[in-house]
């Protein structure tokens, strides 16, 4: 069955500080991997996405992502981050020409001053 | 392109009430997708339509909701009877293939009192 697990329900940094947020999949063919942000009562902003190719992907708002398949893994990171960047964040997985995302439970970033 | 929009952005209704929901996705986009996010969860999958066609329901979409999309644009999500159980955010999307992607809308805040 196809999962995602976050670890880090809650995870504080201070401003300025770099981010590391994990997501752990687990499905039986070629993963489809994306990251989403949500601030409070809104809906889902795209950060970024992999299927193929090289396996460090760029996103918007200075995030990065890198596709580790020898451990199930596709972890976000952000070298500095900034107050705006408060929110929760969610991983997902699907088939390139599947016809749904299966979400982990997110992540909520705190960023303290 | 102006997105996936949904309407209401806000529902409170009284437990037993029926409540109908609307989401217009991007005019070119076949694919429209439903997802219910609970508080403190990642979105879920509801239902899937192609064009007009709805193809795949989810387990968690009982027999008191129903979907949409009859001219294969716009489409609505109607809960019957409704229970405290079904208070959550219904957030709606739509591709042109593959999974939904980037193409989120807002989100309908439905409350059961």
């Amino acid at each position: 069955a196809q999962s995602v697990t976050q670890p880090d329900i809650h995870i504080t940094v201070s401003e300025g500080a770099s981010l590391e947020l994990r997501c752990n999949y687990s499905y039986g063919a070629t993963p489809y991997l994306f990251w989403y942000v949500q601030s409070p009562g809104q809906g889902l902003q795209l950060l970024l996405k992999y299927f193929s190719g090289d396996t460090l992907v760029q996103g918007i708002k200075g995030f990065e992502a890198e596709f580790k398949r020898s451990q199930s893994s596709f972890n976000l990171r952000k070298p500095s981050v900034h107050w705006s960047d408060a929110a929760e964040y969610f991983c997902a997985v699907g088939a390139l020409y599947g016809n749904k995302l299966v979400f982990g439970a997110g992540t909520i970033l705190r960023v303290k001053s | 392109d102006t997105g996936v929009s949904q309407d209401p952005r806000h529902k409170i209704t009284k437990r037993g009430q029926n409540v109908t929901f609307r989401c217009d996705p991007i005019s070119e986009h076949n694919r429209l997708y439903w997802y219910r996010q609970t508080l403190g969860q990642g979105p879920e999958f509801l239902t899937y339509f192609q064009n007009e066609a709805q193809l795949e329901k989810s387990r968690l979409l009982s027999d008191r909701f129903s979907a949409e999309r009859p001219k294969g644009s716009f489409s609505t999500l109607e809960i019957q009877r409704t229970e405290q159980g079904d208070s959550a955010m219904y957030l709606c999307a739509s591709s042109t293939q593959g999974p939904p992607q980037g193409y989120f809308g807002p989100g309908t805040r439905l409350t059961v009192l």
